[in-house]
């Protein structure tokens, strides 16, 4: 699985863009960026995933260069409950018996 | 998409006690994944639990530790044996991608306490 490195921490302030950067310099051919938010006291939760070029859903955009070597999450208008832990990973998306393995993660905190 | 439910959502134990978490999800799914986040911390795999067979441990984890059974497509439990202040950490169990979906879903995690 590919390393992946993103900020340790980010502050922010309501309706502002945040936008999180991870790099991933291994990553193989096979390998998706996905990434996933951690609210304290729950279990992550699936955000965005993509391939290359632009992702975009109803909570956040991913953009991805032409060589896939990072990646970088962007939140439009972040709100307070936006404030939690990002994760970046990496890696084949394979079938159901794939594990996640997370790295540091980023946290997010947004005031108003 | 996958609903999981697990037991208990919190619990202070004394050291040298066992405890068992449930993880229920209200589909058949292949594999489980117990995960284990310490205070401030990432999540770490602890082990993959895969219906009818023995779970697979990754390094630094141990069966007598942290024995897992997996009876039914549907239910995994966990147990942390001879509890120390340093297992005090919340215990995730999670499921991997469920058809077209391509993400993973989690339980809200079982906070434990070691006293």
């Amino acid at each position: 699985l590919a390393k992946t490195t993103q900020p340790i921490s980010m502050d922010s302030y309501e309706g502002q863009e945040v936008n999180i950067t991870c790099s991933h310099n291994n990553i193989a051919t096979n390998d998706y960026i996905t990434w996933y938010q951690q609210f304290p006291s729950q279990g992550p939760r699936f955000i965005i995933q993509g391939y290359k070029t632009k992702v975009t859903n109803e909570v956040a955009s991913l953009f991805i260069p032409a060589d896939r070597k990072s990646s970088t999450l962007s939140l439009p208008r972040v709100s307070l409950s936006d404030t939690a832990v990002y994760y970046c990973l990496v890696g084949d998306v394979g079938g159901p018996g794939t594990a996640l393995i997370f790295g540091k993660g980023t946290t997010l905190s947004v005031s108003s | 998409s996958a609903v999981i439910s697990q037991k208990p959502s919190r619990d202070i134990c004394q050291r040298g006690t066992s405890l068992t978490i449930q993880c229920q999800v209200d589909s058949q799914v292949t594999m489980m994944f117990w995960y284990r986040q310490q205070p401030g911390q990432s999540l770490t795999l602890i082990a993959t639990a895969n219906q009818g067979s023995e779970a697979t441990y990754e390094s630094g984890f141990v069966i007598d530790k942290f024995p897992i059974s997996r009876p039914n497509l549907t239910f995994s439990t966990l147990t942390v044996s001879n509890m120390s202040p340093e297992d005090s950490s919340i215990y995730l169990c999670s499921v991997g991608k469920q058809g077209l979906n391509t993400e993973a879903f989690f339980g809200q995690g079982t906070r434990l306490t070691v006293v």
